[in-house]
């Protein structure tokens, strides 16, 4: 069984448009990430739920909106792409948010937007 | 603010060579470091980590020790495999900038390539 699934793996599409995607872990964890892999493999964290609510938020242009319906899942939509959005999306979850947990990525989300 | 310095890349190697991926930081407080790999068209997956001075995390043959004092945490490995051939990421965990969260702070990553 998959821990962490994200979908769709692949994502091309053309600038103005909205997109989402989705992740889902099966591990029980309370808390989830969404990270941002550019072409030069750089991550850096985008957004934090834990327990539906949203704990951290980088600065990220406000195209970008996280959902979160339960503990077990969290979405990003991203609205207008832009160019520059392109890049790998990571999904990430930890028990509890601890500095000491580990994060386990689902296998990402390649946005390519044209 | 938090931040981690790794060593650039891309590192190649012949099987059976020494490895060390050099890896710095600079955090407030007590972070907890990790070494984590990405293997092609993958996600991250842990390699090991340390939690406090003077641990030492170690997986798969691989090696690394929180120095407190170096502010450290070098990533060392005595005989790679060609299997090994991936993207290391070091990060440390430390308090979110409002101080209610904690957050993976990466370095830009590593590539090795380890040649037959």
């Amino acid at each position: 069984d998959t821990a962490v699934s994200q979908t769709p793996k692949y994502l091309v599409t053309q600038m103005g448009n909205d997109k989402s995607i989705k992740c889902e872990q099966n591990l029980g964890h309370d808390t989830m990430y969404w990270y941002k892999q550019d072409s030069k493999k750089f991550l850096k964290i985008m957004f934090s739920y834990n327990n539906k609510e949203l704990i951290i938020n980088e600065t990220v242009p406000n195209r970008f909106s996280p959902k979160s319906p339960d503990k077990a899942h969290l979405n990003l939509h991203i609205n207008s792409l832009e160019l520059g959005d392109s890049a790998v999306y990571f999904c990430a979850s930890s028990p509890s948010g601890f500095s000491t947990d580990t994060q386990y990525f689902g296998p990402g989300t390649r946005l390519t937007v044209l | 603010g938090n931040s981690v310095t790794q060593m650039e890349g891309p590192v190649t190697l012949s099987e059976e060579a020494f490895l060390t991926i050099n890896c710095t930081y600079t955090a407030t407080g007590y972070p907890s470091l990790f070494w984590y790999v990405q293997y092609p068209g993958e996600g991250l997956q842990l390699l090991l980590k340390a939690t406090k001075a003077d641990d030492k995390g170690s997986n798969k043959g691989f090696e690394a020790t929180y120095r407190k004092e170096t502010t450290s945490f070098h990533l060392e490995k005595g005989s790679v495999q060609v299997s090994d051939s991936a993207v290391y990421f070091c990060a440390l965990s430390a308090y979110y900038a409002s101080g209610s969260a904690r957050q993976l702070t990466f370095g830009s990553g590593t590539q090795l390539t380890v040649l037959p």
